[in-house]
């Protein structure tokens, strides 16, 4: 079973520049999930997608940050302008749903802002 | 909310030694725990989990025991080796509200 797929795996930029990350989430899966991981912490939920739907967003700085699903497979999660605070992992995760017990991780992408 | 904690680190080891990394949680329901292992400059990769009461997971040597009693998960291995040397985190699976929390990390070093 291919798992959860993400590119890019790494990306600089300038400041004020915008970028966008892409996810695939596992076949069948209905729950996906970005999350933000800055160095020397836990990964954080940023938004929490079911289907095509958004289930929870609240901790989404959405004056900048903004994702997507569309037709409920694919996401994408864009940060536009990007700040330094911003340098952190970008995790993708999905679960089947429901009944599941557990998120599947992407590798991530290691945004750095300079 | 959920939440996850983890010891804090760094932890320091000499090869061979016994390692424990403490970590309890609060969580409504009965969540699925994990640890998962971050090695320098790679992604999240699960260790190992657990997703009911006194199931023991276990994988490459750790082992954690599911402890509703103290809502603990605490991560332990025999004989650490250099190539441990990670990043650790305990996590846990809400299944009622599909979600995952994590603790902060706990860096382990293992010296030769």
């Amino acid at each position: 079973e291919a798992g959860v797929a993400q590119s890019p795996r790494y990306k600089i930029i300038e400041k004020r520049q915008s970028v966008a990350f892409w996810c695939n989430p596992i076949s069948g899966h209905a729950t996906l999930y970005w999350y933000q991981q800055i160095l020397g912490q836990g990964p954080k939920l940023l938004i929490q997608f079911q289907n095509n739907g958004v289930v929870d967003d609240s901790q989404l700085p959405k004056d900048r940050f903004s994702a997507e699903r569309l037709k409920g497979v694919d996401s994408t999660l864009k940060i536009q302008p990007a700040k330094l605070e911003d340098s952190a992992v970008y995790l993708c995760a999905s679960s089947p749903s429901p009944g599941g017990t557990e998120a599947f991780f992407g590798q991530g992408t290691r945004l750095t802002v300079v | 909310g959920d939440s996850v904690t983890q010891m804090e680190g760094p932890v320091t080891l000499s090869e061979e030694a016994f390692l424990t990394i403490n970590c309890t949680y609060t969580a409504t329901g009965y969540p699925s725990l994990f640890w998962y292992v971050q090695y320098p400059g790679e992604g999240l990769q699960l260790l190992l989990k657990a997703t009911k009461a006194d199931d023991k997971g276990s994988n490459k040597g750790f082992e954690a025991t599911y402890r509703k009693e103290t809502t603990s998960f605490h991560l332990e291995k025999g004989s650490v080796q250099v190539s441990d040397s990670a990043v650790y985190f305990c996590a846990l699976f809400n299944t009622n509200a599909g979600k995952s929390t994590f603790g902060d990390g706990t860096t382990l070093t293992v010296k030769p």
